[in-house]
C-alpha cells in the first residue's frame, strides 16, 4: 500500500520568515495530494491540493510543488504569521478501485514573534 | 461552524461500556469517513460510507460498529474497547467518496479507562 513520509515533525520558524514541509510518498500511480492544517483542539482543514498533471500550485501565502518523478511534495508558506501555527498533515491518495487517502504524521510549525 | 457536527465533544468510558458517537452534516454530501487520532500517529481511516452503505472498512475491530442510517448521519457504536482505543475520533465527509476536499468535524476525545 501506500506509505506517506513527511519531515521535520516540528518547525519554528520567526516571523515573516519562509516554512518548508515536505513528503514523500511510495505509490508512482497516486494521483491527488491535499494538505491539511490543524490548529491547536479544532479540526483539520483543507488548506491546498494538488493533483498529479499540474507541477505546482498557489494560493496567497501558500504553494505546494510536486515533483512525480522524486515522489515527493512540499509545502511552502511565505511571510509567516502567528496564526500560521499548527500541525500540517500531508497526504497521497493512490489510485484504482480500492483508492484509499494515506497521511503523513504531521509537523508541528510554531511561528515565534 | 463547518457544517460537520460531532458529539459528544468528550467522552470517557471503562471497557465495559457501551457507548455510540454521532456526526451529522448539513452540507449535502454523500460520503462520510470515520478516523482515528492518535498522538504522534497518521490519521487512520476506520470506515467509509457512500451513500448510506459502506464502501469501506479498514481492519478495523468488531468492538466499533459503524452506522449510517442516511446520508446526513454518521454514528460509531463502541462497546468493550481497550484503554489504547482512547483517541480524537474524527468524523469527515465529502461531495463523493474519493477522499477529496474532506470536511472535518471537531472530533469525539475518547478516553476508555
Amino acid at each position: 500500500g501506500e506509505n506517506v513520509e513527511q519531515h521535520p515533525s516540528t518547525l519554528s520558524v520567526q516571523e515573516g520568515d519562509s516554512a518548508v514541509i515536505k513528503c514523500t510518498y511510495s505509490d508512482s500511480a497516486s494521483n491527488y495530494f491535499p494538505w491539511y492544517k490543524q490548529e491547536l483542539g479544532k479540526r483539520p482543514q483543507l488548506i491546498i491540493d494538488i493533483r498529479s498533471n499540474v507541477g505546482e500550485k498557489k494560493d496567497q501565502r501558500i504553494a505546494v510543488t510536486l515533483n512525480k518523478t522524486a515522489k515527493h511534495f512540499s509545502l511552502h508558506i511565505t511571510e509567516t504569521q502567528p496564526e500560521d501555527s499548527a500541525v500540517y498533515f500531508c497526504a497521497a491518495r493512490n489510485t484504482g478501485t480500492a483508492s484509499k487517502l494515506t497521511f503523513g504524521t504531521g509537523t508541528r510549525l510554531q511561528v515565534t514573534l | 461552524e463547518t457544517g460537520v457536527t460531532q458529539t459528544p465533544r468528550h467522552l470517557v468510558m471503562g471497557m465495559t461500556n457501551k457507548k455510540s458517537l454521532k456526526c451529522e452534516q448539513h452540507l449535502g454530501h454523500n460520503a462520510m469517513y470515520w478516523y482515528k487520532q492518535s498522538a504522534k500517529k497518521p490519521l487512520e481511516l476506520m470506515f467509509v460510507y457512500n451513500f448510506k452503505e459502506q464502501t469501506e472498512n479498514n481492519s478495523v475491530p468488531s468492538r466499533f460498529s459503524p452506522e449510517c442510517p442516511n446520508s446526513s448521519h454518521l454514528f460509531l457504536h463502541l462497546h468493550t474497547l481497550q484503554p489504547e482505543d482512547s483517541a480524537l475520533y474524527l468524523c469527515a465527509s465529502a461531495t463523493e467518496s474519493q477522499y477529496e476536499k474532506l470536511f472535518f468535524g471537531s472530533g469525539t476525545q475518547l478516553s476508555v479507562l
